[in-house]
């Protein structure tokens, strides 16, 4: 049983292109998170969900747009890639509203754009 | 904001060795303090955390120390195992965003 899943788990893809990558969990969180892992493995939050509601949005292009179907699900879609958007992007989710709970990562989506 | 310092970058140590991972953090309003062990191609996953009214957390063969004081919380690892090799993220929170540390990398030889 996956707790915290995302497809795809690697994505290549051309500058200038859409693309979108899928979460979703079924331990019954509320909350749901995305976070970008750089080249040298700097973790960084970009954006928090708790009930489909936004409650974390960081310094992030507009380009990227995350979107909450339901608590279950947290997509995010990035318009327009650019070389530095090539890195490892996260999905997390915990219990409550805030972020001293355990958060429980998914694999990640590793991100190339050429 | 805050900013959270992690020291050092690469560690390796002789299986059985003891290691040890330091964190600073500037924001005194952090009170919730998670290590993550993030192995190779795989997402990060909590080992151990400690919350601002504990000085100090053991749980078999992980301890962590919290000093609210100096702003700093240590990850000690005893008895060290290859399989322990990986990276370790220290963070911290007040409630809203949780920042990570650089993390270290701890290679563990037999």
């Amino acid at each position: 049983d996956t707790a915290v899943s995302q497809t795809p788990k690697y994505l290549v893809t051309q500058m200038g292109n859409d693309k979108s990558i899928k979460c979703e969990q079924n331990l019954g969180h509320d909350t749901m998170y995305w976070y970008k892992q750089d080249s040298k493995k700097f973790l960084k939050i970009m954006f928090s969900y708790n009930n489909k509601e936004l409650i974390i949005n960081e310094t992030v292009p507009n380009r990227f747009s995350p979107k909450s179907p339901d608590k279950a699900h947290l997509n995010l879609h990035i318009n327009s890639l650019e070389l530095g958007d090539s890195a490892v992007y996260f999905c997390a989710s915990s219990q409550g509203r805030t972020s001293k709970e355990t958060q429980y990562f998914g694999p990640g989506t590793r991100l190339l754009v050429l | 904001g805050e900013n959270v310092e992690q020291h050092p970058s690469t560690l390796s140590v002789q299986e059985g060795d003891s290691a040890v991972i330091k964190c600073t953090y500037s924001d005194s309003a952090s009170n919730y303090f998670p290590w993550y062990k993030q192995e190779l191609g795989k997402g990060p996953q909590l080992i151990i955390d400690i919350r601002s009214n504990v000085g100090e957390k053991k749980d078999q063969r992980i301890a962590v120390t919290l000093n609210k004081t100096a702003k700093h919380f240590s990850l000690h690892i005893t008895e060290t195992q290859p399989e322990d090799s990986a990276v370790y993220f220290c963070a911290a929170s007040g409630g809203t965003a949780l920042i990570f540390g650089k993390g270290t990398t701890l290679s563990v030889s037999s």
